[in-house]
């Protein structure tokens, strides 16, 4: 079984850059959820894709968008880069059967904003 | 008020001891409730699920979950070295498919 991959690991920008964060999900998964984890704080919940529609967004504003491909994986896009941006951006990978949501992260993209 | 809170640490327990790990939450809809455990610049990883009233044990950890008191909590026994970490307790709300998370307890294990 393979698990969540996520790319690039580590990434620095400037502000008012864009960037673009990559994820695969786990095989047997049809979802992805993305969350922000600043240093210190839990995860904060960006959005959640599946069947490749945007379903469920937290408190982020319209530079954050993302995508979902038909193999699953996701890109998470963010604009106009502000300092405020630089965390953990965190990939979670889940299926919708079953209904408990049991989501699974990926390793993370560590995202500095000079 | 926040959707999750946490008992704040850091918790510092002696090797072999019991850490005791809380957390409340708002919603009293919620029906999904996990334990991730995220080591220093690593991602979280699950490692307990819980949805039903009463206890959960899995190999050293059990998880509690009490839905009228809105607590839930995990219990680390025969705490190692490697236990060493930052928990969090995230909580799910039926057709809201997010997770919601607490600020973390971080756990010092001391040979």
């Amino acid at each position: 079984e393979t698990g969540v991959t996520q790319s690039p690991t580590h990434l620095i920008k400037t502000r008012g850059q864009q960037v673009t964060l990559r994820c695969s999900s786990q095989s047997g998964h049809n979802t992805v959820s993305w969350y922000q984890q600043a240093l210190g704080q839990g995860p904060q919940f960006i959005f959640q894709y599946y069947r490749e529609e945007e379903n469920g967004r937290g408190n982020f504003p319209p530079r954050f968008s993302g995508l979902q491909f038909p193999n699953y994986s996701s890109e998470l896009n963010v604009n106009a880069l502000e300092l405020d941006d630089s965390a953990l951006y965190l990939c979670a990978s889940s299926s919708r059967t079953g209904g408990y949501n049991e989501q699974f992260f990926g390793p993370g993209t560590r995202l500095t904003v000079l | 008020q926040k959707e999750v809170e946490q008992n704040s640490g850091p918790l510092s327990v002696p090797e072999g001891a019991i850490a005791s790990l809380n957390c409340t939450y708002s919603d009293r809809g919620s029906q999904s409730f996990f334990w991730y455990r995220q080591y220093s610049g690593k991602s979280p990883e699950l490692i307990m699920s819980i949805y039903s009233n009463g206890d959960k044990e899995d190999g050293r950890f059990t998880a509690q979950l009490n839905k009228a008191s809105q607590y839930v909590s995990l219990l680390i026994r025969d705490s190692q070295p490697s236990d060493s970490a930052t928990y969090l307790c995230a909580v799910n709300v039926p057709n809201d498919y997010k997770l919601s998370f607490g600020a973390g307890t971080t756990v010092t294990v001391r040979a």
